[in-house]
């Protein structure tokens, strides 16, 4: 089946550690997502990708980096540098970032717990 | 700039009453507009999206919204709201970017 795919579902990390997410999708979309989510804060954009090789950072991509090597692939590597990881993290693509008329399609979220 | 604004961070009912969430869109082109759901500790379902060939747009569920340009608003409705509702429903919008109002989450009281 066509879809989404984020893992793992849960992750915990260690102080100083980075962590990747992992976010894969055979929808054939050329953009792709991720978005952190906090309790009351909805959806907050970290990072964008239009096409392979290439990405945008979000309102809040600080602590955060990505690679777009292929085009159905897009991880997120959590840094040390992110003072405060522990949230609900989406990933999303869809058919083409700058085309009117196009949703989103979500995977369905990794929690990412420090401890 | 786009933005999207859900006026109401909590909505309870009744089993069986109407279901209001409203939703205010900032724009200064016709955009595109969706509505999603979201059940714990899930992804996001497209619940229905607006692409200027009708300004009422049914989606799945039961739920439905109007696009008023002269408002700007994309409210979500259903006549009656079933326990299985209970959930936190977003708002997006794309122009070029896709962004979300902060969430609106249902309770559905028996």
């Amino acid at each position: 089946d066509g879809g989404i795919t984020q893992s793992p579902k849960y992750l915990f990390r260690k102080e100083g550690q980075n962590v990747t997410l992992s976010c894969e999708q055979n929808l054939n979309h050329d953009a792709m997502y991720w978005y952190r989510q906090d309790p009351g804060q909805g959806l907050r954009l970290i990072y964008y990708s239009q096409i392979v090789n290439d990405f945008q950072k979000g309102d809040i991509a600080e602590g955060y980096s990505v690679s777009r090597e292929k085009k159905e692939s897009f991880p997120l590597t959590v840094t040390s540098a992110q003072k405060n990881p522990t949230a609900f993290y989406l990933c999303a693509s869809s058919t083409s970032e700058t085309a009117l008329n196009t949703e989103a399609f979500f995977g369905q979220g990794t929690r990412l717990t420090v401890v | 700039a786009q933005s999207v604004t859900q006026l109401d961070s909590h909505v309870s009912v009744s089993e069986g009453t109407p279901v209001l969430l409203r939703c205010n869109y900032s724009s200064s082109y016709s955009p595109s507009l969706f509505w999603y759901v979201q059940h714990p500790n899930k992804g996001l379902q497209l619940l229905l999206k607006y692409t200027s060939a009708a300004t009422l747009v049914k989606g799945i569920n039961g739920f439905e919204a109007e696009f008023k340009k002269s408002e700007t608003s994309f409210h979500l409705t259903k006549p009656s709201a079933h326990m299985s509702d209970a959930a936190e429903y977003f708002c997006g919008g794309s122009q070029g970017n896709l962004i979300f109002g902060k969430g609106t989450k249902l309770s559905v009281k028996p």
